[in-house]
């Protein structure tokens, strides 16, 4: 069966300090993953998507994501983290129905 | 990019009232549009799957006499909550594919906050 699992509700890092937020998945054949953000009080936001291609993805507001297939995940991460980047978000997997398979989310909190 | 709407952003009725949620691509046609409902601090879950001219195709456990999905044009999906409860409070979020675009990519509108009183 097709899934996705975000391990962690909530992730604290410092400002400036990088960030991970991590995905993994399950799949038969091959993955197309997404990140969205959703900030509070509004719809959700597209970040990044893998389909094929370069492992290492980049995307909105300074994110990327890594895509590990013998590990079965696909992080989120940022180099230096803003306040402004405290949202949750969602780890997402297309699946034969073009339907999105969501995570349960991650609440990320940036401290000053 | 891609924009889609929602009207209204945040509606409050009274229980047994029906309510209305419209979902619109602006600057794109689009093949499919899916509905979800977010609960607080919850995941998303969705709720149906809507073509163009066709009958909505529901997730289980979602009522398609109470949720009513209308998609009349390649631009326009309406979800009416028919006899609405207080449990039927919820952050509701459309999303649509283009017509033009990857399928792959979901463009999703910025959600409509029920609150039934």
């Amino acid at each position: 069966a097709q899934s996705v699992a975000q391990p962690e509700d909530q992730v604290n890092v410092a400002e400036g300090n990088p960030l991970t937020v991590k995905c993994t998945y399950s799949v038969s054949g091959n993955p197309y993953l997404f990140w969205y953000v959703q900030y509070p009080n509004r719809g959700l936001q597209f970040l990044l998507k893998y389909i094929t291609g370069d492992n290492l993805v980049k995307g909105s507001y300074g994110f990327e994501a890594e895509f590990n297939k013998s590990q079965t995940s696909f992080h989120l991460k940022k180099p230096s983290a803003l306040v402004s980047d405290s949202a949750l978000y969602f780890c997402a997997l297309l699946d034969s129905n073009y339907q999105l398979i969501w995570g349960a989310g991650t609440k990320l909190i940036i401290k000053p | 990019g891609a924009v889609v709407s929602q009207h209204p952003s945040r509606v409050i009725c009274k229980s047994g009232t029906s309510v209305k949620i419209e979902c619109r691509s602006l600057d794109f046609q689009a093949t499919t549009m899916f509905w979800y409902r977010q609960f607080p601090k919850q995941s998303l879950m969705l709720m149906a799957t809507s073509n163009e001219g066709s009958k909505a195709t529901y997730e289980q456990g979602v009522e398609k006499d109470k949720f009513l999905i209308n998609h009349a044009s390649l631009t326009l999906s309406t979800l009416t909550v028919t006899s609405a409860h207080p449990e039927d409070s919820s952050f509701y979020i459309c999303s649509a594919n283009s017509l033009a675009g990857p399928q792959e990519t979901q463009y999703f509108g910025p959600g409509t906050r029920l609150l039934v009183l």
